[in-house]
């Protein structure tokens, strides 16, 4: 069975700083995918980046970026020049290869970006 | 494009009643995932419906089932309601249904068991 961890329950940051997000996993599969989803206050969940297992660049959107530790199995999130509107609880999540969308997801690290 | 709609958006339920929750995928997407939420267990995979077939399910009770219409609407129940059923229930809708394919979140029912 395949975890996801995220060892960093809250997490705080000033505006327009650099903050990063730590997400590991586990299994035994070679190919996988992994994603970052956002989810604000008002609940709906939004995806923010992912990464395929087999392509070894890491994955940027804008002000997104991931660390992608294949042989580590860490799956990093660096949010750079934080706005307010980045506030929301943040899920990394795991799906291998051929397992349809059933997406296993780390427990959330809630996310504050102070003015 | 309009999103995925869930609906109700709020439930409130007494234990040992049961309860059926709504979800409208994007259109042209076939696939249709539910997932509980809860504070105790986090987010929690129920199971997929592609093409009016149950392709993968989670590790739940029998009390919680499910289906898909031709249209890909897709419709869980929950029988014989109990406390911890309490959560946010939320689906998300896929093209394909591929482990590849980006999952599109409802804004969820939030159901309270009393």
């Amino acid at each position: 069975a395949q975890t996801v961890t995220q060892s960093q329950p809250e997490m705080s940051v000033q505006e327009a700083e650099t903050v990063t997000l730590s997400c590991t996993y586990d299994t035994s599969e070679s190919n996988y995918y992994l994603f970052w989803y956002k989810q604000p206050p008002s609940r709906q969940m939004i995806l923010v980046i992912r990464q395929e297992a087999y392509k070894q660049q890491n994955a940027t959107e804008n002000r997104f970026s991931v660390n992608f530790q294949k042989a580590a199995k860490s799956f990093s999130l660096k949010i750079s020049d934080s706005q307010l509107g980045d506030t929301a609880m943040y899920f990394c999540a795991f799906i291998y290869n051929n397992a349809g969308n059933m997406l296993t997801f780390g427990g959330g690290t809630r996310l504050m970006v102070k003015p | 494009k309009a999103g995925v709609t869930q609906t109700p958006r709020y439930l409130i339920k007494t234990r040992g009643q049961q309860v059926t929750l709504s979800c409208s995928p994007i259109s042209g997407h076939r696939s249709v995932s539910w997932y509980q939420q809860t504070p105790g267990q986090g987010l929690q995979f129920l199971f997929e419906y592609f093409s009016e077939t149950q392709r993968n399910k989670g590790n739940f009770p029998g009390r919680f089932s499910g289906r898909q219409f031709s249209n890909s609407r897709s419709e869980m129940n929950v029988s014989t309601l109990e406390l911890g059923d309490s959560a946010l229930y939320l689906c998300a809708s896929s093209v394909s249904g591929r482990s590849a394919d980006t999952q599109y979140f409802g804004p969820g029912t939030r159901l309270t068991v009393l």
